[in-house]
């Protein structure tokens, strides 16, 4: 089955720092990889997502690129503010056979005035 | 706030004890899903259900089960608890019947096992 893996563990940056956390996926059948960001009691919610048939997507300040031939996706967070401290989790999917969104093990982002 | 409940918020009981978890999608969402927190593993997708039928089973217990109501409202029941069901469980919705489209998560259930 699928499986996400996800790095850093934690990053530290200063606000107005850029930040990028990258995600690998193993099923080449995923199609659908969503970026959730879950901040401190909270659940998750969904931030940005891109679908295999664009290589990349922007909303202000968060971008995600997805590399298909080495199956790996990444965030990017400019101008950072301390707002954006909060638990990212990556995920991927497909639409096809058994379905289930595999996230992985998230990424504890801080953001220092 | 997303638009789903879930309740209860925290809920504390012993080895051995059977609870219920309850969770009201955003209204017009037929699907809902069950996904486990814990500390060492992250989200881990439990189970889906899309208007009262169960769609997808994963790394779900034998001894949690689950169901989704005619008014579409969801339960999750867990027995013979042990300390390591101690977890975090999520309920989210969406509109879609499958696995590629936005989820929307509650806050969450918080279940100790003591």
């Amino acid at each position: 089955g699928e499986n996400v893996e996800q790095h850093p563990s934690t990053l530290s940056v200063q606000e107005g720092d850029s930040a990028v956390i990258k995600c690998t996926y193993s099923d080449s059948a995923s199609n659908y990889f969503p970026w959730y960001k879950q901040e401190l009691g909270k659940g998750p919610q969904l931030i940005i997502d891109i679908r295999s048939n664009v290589g990349e997507k922007k909303d202000q300040r968060i971008a995600v690129t997805l590399n298909k031939t080495a199956k790996h996706f990444s965030l990017h967070i400019t101008e950072t503010q301390p707002e954006d401290s909060a638990v990212y989790f990556c995920a991927a999917s497909k639409k096809t056979g058994f379905q289930k969104l595999v996230f992985g093990t998230g990424t504890r982002l801080l953001v220092s005035p | 706030d997303s638009g789903v409940t879930q309740t209860p918020k925290h809920l504390i009981t012993a080895t051995g004890q059977r609870v219920t978890l309850r969770c009201s999608p955003r209204s017009g969402d037929l699907s809902v899903y069950w996904y486990q927190q814990s500390l060492d593993q992250g989200l881990q997708f439990l189970i889906h259900y899309y208007n009262g039928e169960e769609r997808a089973k994963g790394n779900i217990l034998e001894r949690f089960s689950a169901q989704q109501f005619p008014d579409l409202h969801s339960e999750l029941n867990l027995s013979s608890l042990e300390l390591g069901d101690s977890a975090l469980y999520f309920c989210a919705s969406s509109v879609v019947d499958t696995h590629t489209g936005e989820l929307f998560f509650g806050e969450g259930s918080r279940l100790t096992v003591l």
